[in-house]
């Protein structure tokens, strides 16, 4: 069965340090990727996303993810994270015509 | 364009009511899905509508109904609300249900059943 697994729940930075979130799919055949990201009261966004091509991808506020076929990952990473990035970050996968799997999210909490 | 609009924002039920989540999108989107999130569990697909006239079963249907009354509005219906149905449900909507897989979210509906 497809799923999505997001190993760091709870994470706290001080800003400008360097950010990196697990995600991992289990998923046969051709797979796209996705972060969402939920700034507290309001409702999820995309971050960015992997359908072929560059394994590097790059989305807004500076976030980018690697799609590294080899260990079924897509990390999302940030080289210095500001106190704006305070969120919950969900990756997300699909495969072909299939509906896509959330995984159960990582909280990010940047102190000033 | 409104995006994805979901009504209302907050209820409170009791055990055994009955209520309709309602949700719109303006972006002429096909697809049609509704999600539960809980701590600690992420989203979790309760049913989503591919196309006008369809309907299929998510990760966790039971205790619900949706109808997709037309391209734009797709509800939720709890027939008999349950304290396990206490939860934030998020409409979403996207242009296809194949590769363009990029879901527009609504701002959610926070329900608690006493």
């Amino acid at each position: 069965a497809q799923s999505v697994s997001q190993h760091n729940h709870h994470v706290i930075l001080s800003e400008a340090a360097s950010l990196e979130l697990g995600c991992n799919y289990s998923y046969g055949g051709t797979v796209n990727l996705f972060w969402y990201v939920q700034y507290p009261g309001q409702h999820l966004q995309l971050l960015l996303k992997y359908f072929s091509g560059d394994p590097l991808v790059k989305g807004i506020k500076g976030f980018e993810a690697e799609f590294i076929k080899s260990k079924f990952s897509f990390n999302l990473r940030k080289p210095s994270v500001q106190w704006s990035d305070t969120a919950e970050y969900f990756c997300a996968a699909s495969g072909g015509y299939q509906k896509v799997t959330f995984g159960t999210g990582t909280k990010l909490q940047v102190i000033p | 364009n409104a995006g994805v609009t979901q009504t209302p924002k907050f209820q409170v039920l009791k055990t055994g009511q009955s209520m309709t989540l309602q949700c719109a999108q303006d972006m002429n989107h096909n697809s049609m899905y509704w999600y539960r999130q809980d701590p600690g569990m992420g989203l979790r697909l309760i049913y989503y509508s591919a196309s006008e006239g369809t309907t299929d079963k998510g990760e966790v249907p039971n205790g619900y109904n949706v109808s997709r009354l037309n391209k734009r509005e797709f509800s939720l219906r709890l027939e008999s609300a349950a304290p396990s149905q206490t939860s934030v449900y998020f409409c979403a909507s996207s242009e296809d249900r194949g590769l363009l897989e990029t879901q527009y979210f609504g701002p959610g509906t926070r329900l608690l059943v006493l």
